[in-house]
């Protein structure tokens, strides 16, 4: 079955270190990928898209990487501040229409 | 824009009561969908729609549960009869119709509790 694997364990760094997201997927071959951030209390927020036929996408201090042959995801915060503290969460799409399938998150804490 | 906007924000129920959960999404967006959010199973998707019709409901976990769309602007999600097992944080999301990877954009959420 289609499995997106994201780190369940919080994920804590220093201010201004670059924090690393994985996201990782079996039994799935996705035309596309992006990642969202969830703040506590609030629904999820756009932040990236990469296709299948892109290796790096970059924004501002974003960065994400599509490898589709390791099926893997990996984003990056650089620089990072006490104010990207949240759940960042990727989400696998296909060709057919726009249904997304989502992992579980992974924590991001980013102590002053 | 406002957003997609949800209601009720938070519900507290008891078990049995059916729940009628609501939806307007952005105007002029083509697609609507609602999603479930739980600790045990993240974030799934329940139903879409595409122009007010239903595309894919395999989501939806048992009969209880049904959504409508009865025109553009609105959609309803309802549980008859609630469960406690249906507590989570429901989500409904909409985008444009057009370049494969459109953003979704989601509502606050409607924070469900049955007791």
């Amino acid at each position: 079955s289609q499995k997106i694997e994201q780190n369940s364990e919080a994920l804590n760094i220093q201010e201004g270190k670059t924090a690393t997201l994985t996201c990782n997927y079996t039994n799935y071959s996705p035309a596309y990928l992006q990642w969202y951030r969830q703040d506590p209390g609030r629904g999820p927020v756009f932040l990236l898209l990469i296709r299948e036929n892109e290796k790096e996408k970059r924004k501002e201090r974003l960065k994400v990487t599509f490898d589709t042959t390791l099926k893997q995801s990996l984003f990056h915060i650089t620089a990072s501040q006490p104010a990207d503290s949240a759940t960042y969460l990727c989400a696998l799409g296909h060709n057919a229409g726009n249904m997304l399938t989502f992992g579980g998150g992974t924590r991001l804490m980013v102590k002053p | 824009d406002a957003g997609v906007i949800q209601s009720p924000r938070h519900e507290v129920t008891e078990m049995g009561q059916e729940v009628t959960l609501r939806c307007k999404p952005i105007s002029g967006h083509d697609y609507l969908f609602w999603y479930r959010q739980t600790m045990m199973r993240g974030l799934e998707l329940l139903i879409y729609f595409n122009n007010n019709v239903p595309i894919d409901d395999s989501g939806m976990p048992e009969d209880r549960f049904s959504a409508k769309m009865p025109n553009a602007s609105f959609s309803t999600l309802k549980i008859q009869p609630s469960e406690p097992r249906d507590s989570a944080v429901y989500f409904c999301a909409s985008t444009p119709t057009g370049l494969l990877g459109n953003t979704i954009y989601f509502g606050e959420g409607s924070w469900l509790t049955v007791v």
